[in-house]
């Protein structure tokens, strides 16, 4: 069965340094994936997704993740954070057929000053 | 565009009352999905319209009914809430069902007293 583990439910980052979370899942077969972002009291909006291709994509807000199928890892990155950054972010992968999608549990970002 | 919406936004029911959550596209989507979210759990599924004219079961159907009333909207039913459906409902539409990419609502915040 497909599943997502996002290992750190929060983090805490100082403004301007860098950021990783990470994201492990199981698929079978070539997953699609994605990264979300939800703001306090917001929807989710795509930050980014993988379908096939370089393994390493750009998404919006200065964030890229890069897709490495033999840790079967995609894990999120931003060189520096903003404050504007603090939000909850989540980890997703549907099958190459479509569908549904997968969510992991959520990481918190929190921002120091 | 409005993208997708929700309403209510916010909701207080008693055990045992009913009530219709609805969900709203502009975008000329094909498939929609309705989730809740639980504090550490993620995204739930809890059933979803690949098309136009057909529902299916996720993750978490039991105590839930939906109906896909025609291409833009997608409404959840509780026909009898239940404290455990205290929770936060997501509603999300996708352009076709192969392509996972998913568009979401700003959410419901239901409880269930």
């Amino acid at each position: 069965a497909q599943s997502v583990t996002q290992p750190d439910i929060h983090i805490t980052v100082s403004e301007g340094a860098s950021l990783e979370l990470r994201c492990n899942y199981s698929y079978g077969a070539t997953p699609y994936l994605f990264w979300y972002v939800q703001s306090p009291g917001q929807g989710l909006q795509l930050l980014l997704k993988y379908f096939s291709g370089d393994t390493l994509v750009q998404g919006i807000k200065g964030f890229e993740a890069e897709f490495k199928r033999s840790q079967s890892s995609f894990n999120l990155r931003k060189p520096s954070v903003h404050w504007s950054d603090a939000a909850e972010y989540f980890c997703a992968v549907g099958r190459n057929q479509g569908g549904k999608l997968i969510f992991g549990q959520g990481t918190e970002l929190s921002v120091k000053p | 565009n409005a993208g997708v919406t929700q309403t209510p936004k916010f909701q207080v029911l008693k055990t045992g009352q009913s009530m219709t959550l609805q969900c709203a596209q502009d975008m000329n989507h094909n498939s929609m999905y309705w989730y809740r979210q639980d504090p550490g759990m993620g995204l739930r599924l809890i059933y979803y319209s690949a098309s136009e004219g057909t529902t299916d079961k996720g993750e978490v159907p039991n105590g839930y009914n939906v109906s896909r009333l025609n291409k833009r909207e997608f409404s959840l039913r509780l026909e009898s809430a239940a404290p455990s459906q205290t929770s936060v409902y997501f509603c999300a539409s996708s352009e076709v069902w192969q392509y996972n990419e998913q568009f979401f609502g700003p959410g419901t915040r239901l409880t269930v007293l």
